[in-house]
């Protein structure tokens, strides 16, 4: 079954260090991959995504993330971390179908402390 | 893009009652979801909303707990029927295609 592994439940950083948020899918022919933020109390948010292309992708607040089709990654980076970065994250995959639905992974809490 | 409102935003309900969740999209999508979000945990589906016809249901959702409605394509509601305790959860709705979902900002019930 297809799935979407994040690696870290929690990760705290300290304030302008660089953070590196890891998301691992299984392997496919074809993959979609996401990743949304979520503040506290709001809905989810798009982050960025690679549907194709170039594997650097970036995204608002400026977050990137690189596709890594070897190693079956999508991991998400910003160099330097603001406190209003503090949320949670979630990596996804759609993986093909009619349906057109999302696979979660469970999700990355970022504390960024002064 | 699309922007999506849910009603309520959040409830507090009693053990057996049941609450119905609205989802508006200010533009024709084709795909619906319902999506929950049980405490600490990710998003799990609940089911795709078809519309003029029934929702498809995952593994382990069935209609007669969480009955869905989709009457056009900009309006969904989600029914959580019989309510326990293990309904608390955050109910989300999205909409649009593979390519990218948007999400509507949650619907917060906790089952007393």
């Amino acid at each position: 079954a297809q799935s979407v592994t994040q690696l870290d439940s929690q990760v705290p950083v300290f304030e302008e260090a660089p953070v590196e948020l890891r998301c691992n899918y299984s392997s496919s022919v074809s993959v979609y991959l996401f990743w949304y933020v979520q503040y506290p109390n709001q809905g989810l948010q798009l982050l960025l995504k690679y549907l194709s292309g170039s594997t650097l992708v970036k995204g608002i607040n400026g977050f990137e993330a690189e596709f890594n089709k070897s190693q079956t990654s999508f991991h998400l980076r910003k160099p330097s971390v603001h406190i209003s970065d503090t949320a949670e994250y979630f990596c996804a995959a759609f993986y093909g179908g009619s349906q057109g639905n999302l696979i979660f992974g469970k999700g990355t809490k970022l504390s960024v402390k002064p | 893009s699309a922007v999506i409102s849910q009603k309520p935003s959040r409830d507090i309900c009693q053990r057996g009652t049941s609450l119905t969740i609205q989802c508006q999209v200010d533009s024709q999508v084709t795909m619906m979801f319902w999506y929950r979000q049980q405490p600490g945990q990710s998003l799990t589906l609940i089911a795709t909303a078809n519309q003029g016809s029934e929702a498809t249901y995952e593994s382990g959702f069935v209609i007669d707990k969480f009955p869905i409605s989709r009457p056009n394509l900009t309006f969904s509601t989600l029914t959580v029927s019989n309510m326990s305790p293990e309904d608390s959860s955050i109910y989300l709705c999205s909409a649009g295609l593979y390519n990218e979902q948007f999400f509507g900002p949650g619907t917060r019930l906790t089952v007393l």
